[in-house]
């Protein structure tokens, strides 16, 4: 079964606008951390957030951590066209040894 | 450029051709990770290496054979594939195995199995 799953699938507004993603997971994780993914590309590592903290800025970039809802979200406050990309959240656990989990990802596009 | 280097950035491959995937990283990273990305499937992670050491294998087929000659180089070693190989597989790397570590990514090999 799969620990984390991006909500929305697909996202399209207008530069300028802020875009929401959220992510829900299953079990209890470390921490989680958000990826950009450029189409065809490795993904960029953007935020890390412990589950001891609640929300974390970097940028244009706001993520918050309701573990009692095993929920985050990832704002990116005034768009801009090269923000376009997928992004993922990867949830942060041991299970044999410590890794992360991906989802499928949000997919945004931002149009000028 | 990352500090992740993935050759080649494109392979087609016919099901009994052998052909091995490299990654490279200078960062002074000690683990190195093979991930699997199928169309609109979460990421899959394939191994994970610890010091030049695996870690995790998750239930890979073996025609998939990964190497760890040392922990700046991680290859994956194809044979025999199917045509539902057919992905990007991403290398990364991270400063040890562990929370707190984010992960460094390539920009992935696109391979075609014919």
């Amino acid at each position: 079964s799969q620990q984390g799953e991006e909500d929305p699938q697909a996202l399209s507004i207008q530069e300028g606008e802020n875009a929401t993603m959220n992510c829900s997971y299953k079990t209890s994780i470390n921490n989680l951390q958000w990826y950009r993914q450029n189409s065809g590309r490795g993904l960029v590592h953007l935020i890390l957030i412990r589950s001891n903290e609640r929300e974390k800025h970097s940028g244009r970039l706001r993520v918050t951590l309701d573990t009692s809802k095993k929920s985050s979200s990832l704002l990116i406050t005034a768009s801009r066209a090269a923000d376009t990309a997928s992004y993922f959240c990867a949830t942060g656990l041991y299970s044999g040894t410590y890794k992360y989990i991906f989802g499928t990802g949000t997919r945004l596009k931002v149009l000028a | 450029e990352t500090g992740v280097t993935q050759t080649p950035r494109h392979l087609v491959m016919g099901m009994t051709n052998k052909k091995s995937l490299k990654c490279e990283q200078h960062l002074g990273h000690n683990a190195m990770y093979w991930y699997k990305q199928s169309a609109k499937k979460p990421l899959e992670l394939m191994f994970v290496y610890s010091l030049e050491e695996r870690v995790e294998n998750n239930s890979v087929p073996s025609r998939f054979s990964p190497e760890c000659p040392n922990s700046s180089h991680l290859f994956l070693h194809l044979h025999t594939l199917q045509p539902e190989d057919s992905a990007l597989y991403l290398c990364a790397s991270s400063q040890d195995i562990g929370q707190d570590y984010g992960y460094t990514f390539g920009s992935g090999t696109r391979l075609t199995v014919v």
